[in-house]
């Protein structure tokens, strides 16, 4: 399989805990983007890299999320000191610069208790 | 900021019927997008218009982008139980400027399709 893949695919986490979550991008794509969606709602853009650069934050992207792409492929979102309004479905997607088609991943859900 | 406005928010239809949705906008897009998404599971890209006034088609799926730039519709012909799930339209300004890479999505349609 070829498509953006995401682990994990669900978290159940204690408010306060640190989660962190991985994303693989499809392999010959060099943008990779992070989204956050919730229920009822369409996905909001959080931040994207090209290739190891973080090019763009939301305001969506509190202090206690980190977004890293160390060697312009996988990525891994951080959230820490998490709080129950994070509950969420977090999406990944990926393409390439110069078209605007971005695939997504299957997403990982989390839930804060 | 940009906000996408879709509709209708649900559809209830039944098999073999046609459906229509559409996606306004308050800005210019440079960019069309449709995804379907299911249950538990990511948004999957149907169709992407990338010209004001292109009609693209994909099966029986149909779209098209809008002349004004500000709008695009979605239109499934014969439609079929597996049609089921919620239909984004997503916009994106144009890479290279300020936010142009991120997706503005709708807030979606609900589909069912009734056998």
């Amino acid at each position: 399989d070829t498509g953006v893949s995401q682990n994990p695919r669900h978290k159940i986490t204690k408010r306060g805990q640190n989660v962190t979550f991985r994303c693989d991008p499809i392999s010959e794509h060099n943008r990779l983007y992070w989204y956050r969606q919730t229920l009822g709602q369409g996905p909001e853009f959080l931040t994207y890299f090209q290739n190891e650069a973080q090019l763009e934050k939301s305001r969506l992207l509190s202090d206690r999320f980190s977004a890293e792409r160390p060697k312009g492929s996988f990525s891994t979102l951080e959230i820490q000191r998490t709080e129950q309004g994070d509950s969420a479905m977090y999406l990944c997607a990926s393409s390439f610069t110069g078209l605007g088609t971005q695939y997504f991943g299957p997403g990982t859900r989390l839930t804060v208790l | 900021g940009q906000q996408l406005n879709q509709s209708p928010q649900s559809m209830f239809i039944q098999e073999g019927e046609d459906v229509s949705m559409n996606c306004t906008s308050s800005s210019i897009f440079n960019t069309w997008l449709w995804y379907k998404q299911d249950p538990g599971e990511g948004p999957v890209l149907l169709i992407a218009l990338y010209k004001a006034g292109e009609l693209t088609s994909n099966g029986r799926l149909t779209a098209q982008f809008g002349i004004t730039r500000k709008d695009s519709f979605l239109n499934i012909s014969a439609s079929i139980p597996s049609d089921v799930g919620i239909y984004f339209c997503a916009g994106q300004l144009r890479e290279g400027e300020t936010s142009g890479s991120r997706l503005t999505f709708g807030e979606g349609t609900q589909l069912t399709v009734n056998p």
